[in-house]
This record gives C-alpha cells, sequence and structure tokens, in this order.
C-alpha cells in the first residue's frame, strides 16, 4: 500500500495569505494525484487531479504541482472560504489518502 | 440536480449486517463507475470499494474484502454496499462517490460526492 505523508498538519494563515500544502508518497506514484477540499459536516470536494489538473468549477486560486513521490497545493491568496481540511489521493495502485492538512484562519 | 443520497446507516451490533443504498440522480448513472469511501470517526479517508457501469468487475479493500459486496442496479439508479461481519473498526461515515470519468472503467478520482451516511458498530 502506497502511504503519502501530508504536512504540515495544521497550517495557520491569515485571508490573503499564499498556502502551500505538501503531499509526499512512500513510492511513486507519477502524476495520479488528486487533492480534495473537505468542511466540518461536508462530503470532499476535488480540486485537482492527475497532479495538476483543476476540477470543473474550482477557482484559478487553487493550484496543484508535482510528480513521483513530490506534490504541493498552493492556495495563491485565501479567501475566507477556503479554510478548511485538505487531502491528497493517490490512484497509481489502491486508491489511498493522506491524513490531512487543515488550513486555519490565524 | 446532480446529486448523490446515502441511506441505510444506523447502529448494528459487533457480528452484524447492514445494506447501505445510495441512489443517484441528475446524471447518467450508468455510464460512470461507482465507489464507496468511509471516514471513521474524527479520522481520514479510507477508500471502500468500486463497481464498474455494468457490474462486472468490483474491487474491494483488504479491510473489507470476503464480508463486503457492492452492486449497483441501473434501472434503480442505486448502488448498494452490503455489509456483513461487522466490527467496531468498520465504524464510520460512508460516502458514495462517482468516478470522474464517464468511459465506464474506474479512474479512481471522484468528482461528486454524497453527504454520507454513519453506521454504528456497537453491542
Amino acid at each position: 500500500e502506497i502511504v503519502l505523508t501530508q504536512s504540515p498538519a495544521t497550517l495557520s494563515l491569515s485571508p490573503g495569505e499564499r498556502a502551500t500544502l505538501s503531499c509526499r508518497a512512500s513510492q511513486s506514484v507519477s502524476s495520479y494525484l488528486a487533492w480534495y477540499q473537505q468542511k466540518p459536516g461536508q462530503a470532499p470536494r476535488l480540486l485537482i487531479f492527475d497532479a495538476s489538473n483543476r476540477a470543473t468549477g474550482i477557482p484559478a486560486r487553487f493550484s496543484g504541482s508535482g510528480s513521483g513521490t513530490d506534490f504541493t497545493l498552493t492556495i495563491s491568496s485565501l479567501e475566507p472560504e477556503d479554510f478548511a481540511l485538505y487531502y491528497c489521493q493517490q490512484r497509481n495502485n489502491w486508491p489511498t489518502f493522506g491524513q490531512g492538512t487543515k488550513v486555519e484562519i490565524k | 440536480e446532480v446529486q448523490l443520497v446515502e441511506s441505510g446507516g444506523g447502529l448494528v451490533q459487533p457480528g452484524g449486517s447492514l445494506r447501505l443504498s445510495c441512489a443517484a440522480s441528475g446524471f447518467t448513472f450508468s455510464s460512470y463507475a461507482m465507489h464507496w469511501v468511509r471516514q471513521a470517526p474524527g479520522k481520514g479517508l479510507e477508500y471502500v470499494s468500486a463497481i464498474t457501469t455494468n457490474g462486472g468487475s468490483t474491487y474491494y479493500a483488504n479491510s473489507v474484502k470476503g464480508r463486503f459486496t457492492i452492486s449497483r442496479d441501473n434501472s434503480k439508479n442505486t448502488v448498494y454496499l452490503q455489509m456483513g461481519s461487522l466490527r467496531t473498526e468498520d465504524m464510520a461515515v460512508y460516502y458514495c462517490a462517482r468516478d470522474a470519468d464517464s468511459s465506464g472503467y474506474p479512474y479512481w478520482y471522484f468528482d461528486l460526492w454524497g453527504r454520507g451516511t454513519l453506521v454504528t458498530v456497537s453491542s
């Protein structure tokens, strides 16, 4: 099983700041990585797939990069609605998720 | 409206069974592989199972293999998860999710999720 490790566990930032979230895979997943956003009491929402492709309707402030074992989700300027939990997920092998990064208001 | 609505969760004793349903609407259900993902209280996401468009292929996490069965009824736009020999570690919110690709074969990303149904396993 491919283990995804996300860092940091919590990111404390202010609206308007840039957020950089990391996801590291225990072995190469090529570009087969997605990012999801989850808010309390809600289902996850697909943001990015295949490392860098924004899903339908996702604002341009969300971008993804990386390949192999190291991936990054960047939120260029945090909006109030972006404070949430973010998960990465790989599909190179049996799907697995990272443990999540919480983006909280500083 | 494009949506997935899960039902069937509840309290069950260890060793018991439960069947979850997920009703789809607003899209061509029969064109998409479907998935189940679960989230234990306060924990992260765990992938559970998948089924192809015609039900010909099914996939299971090792943790549920032999105990859970996924199926679908395209005439009812519904996917099911039959859960048996339930354990306390199966306690979670179970989400139904649509595959992100409409080719019929799993692409293994999930672009539409339901709100989930809670399964509690306790004596």
